[in-house]
């Protein structure tokens, strides 16, 4: 079964670092997101990507956040400058057209910044 | 704007317990409604969902009804299993807000032997 996969399953960088986290969505999706979970918290939406742009972003989104996707599999969330507040799991996950509503997951970065 | 409130954790039951968590709901168009499970060490797990109201999902016997009248989506299980012990999820998804997925804070279960 096709699914999201996530690299690196734990990243540590140091404050002020800049990091890539990496996924590749299934492979027919056109929709895909970033969502984070502070440890102990809600999980929260960070942006939303179709057809090459931002389609949807939250306030957490901040200029610091940049999305992009450099070929036709990998999705990738960079933090220009990382704080000790952006620790936390980020999830991506990929939707299939505009008729689904399931998004599918993949396993989570966890980001440590130190 | 769109948000689910979800039953507090943790919860703690012994094997064959009836199981509820607790889950509403406020969007401003007509949402789909989702239940995540999230066990440990790994991401999140579509378990149900129901996409239009008095719709019933279910799955590994777990089950949950989309209730309009009473904006809520409740996740019941009648025998829950030590295999059940994870991290439960409600959330929902507003084509009107760009199908971002809006989720509770979550509710962890521990079974018991």
């Amino acid at each position: 079964e096709p699914e999201v996969t996530q690299t690196p399953s734990h990243q540590v960088t140091q404050m002020g670092q800049e990091v890539i986290l990496r996924c590749v969505p299934i492979s027919n999706h056109l929709y895909f997101y970033w969502y984070r979970q502070i440890l102990g918290q809600k999980v929260e939406f960070l942006v939303s990507f179709y057809n090459n742009e931002i389609s949807e972003k939250s306030e957490i989104f901040d200029d610091q956040f940049s999305v992009e996707r450099p070929d036709g599999s990998n999705f990738t969330l960079k933090i220009r400058s990382t704080k000790l507040e952006d620790s936390a799991m980020y999830f991506c996950a990929s939707r299939g057209d505009r008729g689904a509503d399931e998004q599918f997951f993949g396993p989570g970065t966890r980001l440590t910044v130190l | 704007g769109d948000s689910v409130t979800q039953m507090e954790g943790p919860v703690t039951l012994s094997e064959e317990a009836f199981l509820t968590i607790n889950c509403t709901y406020t969007a401003t168009g007509y949402p789909s409604l989702f239940w995540y499970v999230q066990y440990p060490g790994e991401g999140l797990q579509l378990l149900l969902k129901a996409t239009k109201a008095d719709d019933k999902g279910s799955n590994k016997g777990f089950e949950a009804t989309y209730r309009k009248e009473t904006t809520s989506f409740h996740l019941e299980k009648g025998s829950v299993q030590v295999s059940d012990s994870a991290v439960y999820f409600c959330a929902l998804s507003d084509p009107t807000t760009g199908n971002q997925f809006y989720f509770g804070t979550g509710t962890s279960l521990t079974v018991i032997p």
